[in-house]
């Protein structure tokens, strides 16, 4: 079975403490995976796609690698203003319609 | 600004009430979606658009009707056989066809159950 899996489910983190979420997948074929930051109350925003393993994509304090198996989004010196849900999502090649999020993780950070 | 608008941002159900939940863009996109978010549970497909009179059933369609009269506007209607239907609505978009593209999502609707 299809499957995305975030860890961990929440994560506090000190201001310019640096740290990584992880989502995991397990697919028939990866056709891509993308990254989405999601505010209480909102909908989601996108960050990155990420297509082949060996990928990298950078922006601001965030950077989104990609390997056969996982995906790990990378915080550097975060600030309070990232504070957010963070999603990952994955689009399988055999069923192009068909998008597979995770459950995501919720960052806090504090000043 | 262009964007997808949705709208009310919060919406209450009596027993055996249908209810419809709006959702208009102007960005011009071809694709339409709607999801549903529940709490420890990724997002679900309910029910996509990727052309005006034509649409998909997603994962979750029981319970739920869309229609796609317009480009702009992709309505989604929760009827009374939906027996859960409290949880967080959000209907996206995407400029075209290629499943390559990424989404960009309205503001939500929280439904719940009175």
């Amino acid at each position: 079975e299809d499957q995305v899996t975030q860890s961990p489910e929440a994560l506090r983190l000190q201001e310019g403490e640096s740290s990584s979420l992880n989502c995991s997948y397990t697919v028939s074929g990866l056709r891509g995976l993308f990254w989405y930051r999601q505010d209480p109350g909102k909908g989601p925003e996108f960050l990155f796609t990420l297509y082949s393993a060996g990928e990298e994509k950078e922006k601001e304090r965030l950077k989104a690698t990609l390997t056969k198996k996982e995906s790990f989004l990378h915080i550097t010196a975060p600030k309070p203003e990232d504070s957010a849900t963070y999603l990952c999502a994955v689009r399988i090649s055999y069923n192009t319609d068909k998008l597979i999020f995770g459950t995501g993780t919720r960052l806090q950070v504090f000043p | 600004d262009g964007g997808i608008t949705q709208s009310p941002k919060y919406l209450f159900r009596k027993e055996g009430q249908n209810v419809t939940l709006s959702c208009e863009q102007n960005l011009n996109h071809d694709a339409m979606y709607w999801y549903r978010q529940d709490p420890g549970q990724g997002l679900r497909l309910i029910y996509y658009s990727q052309i005006v009179n034509d649409f998909q059933k997603g994962d979750i369609a029981e319970g739920y009707s869309v229609s796609r009269e317009k480009k702009e506007s992709f309505p989604l209607t929760v009827t009374s056989a939906q027996k859960n239907p409290t949880a967080f609505y959000l209907c996206a978009s995407s400029p075209t066809r290629d499943r390559d593209e990424k989404l960009f999502f309205g503001s939500g609707t929280q439904l719940s159950v009175l």
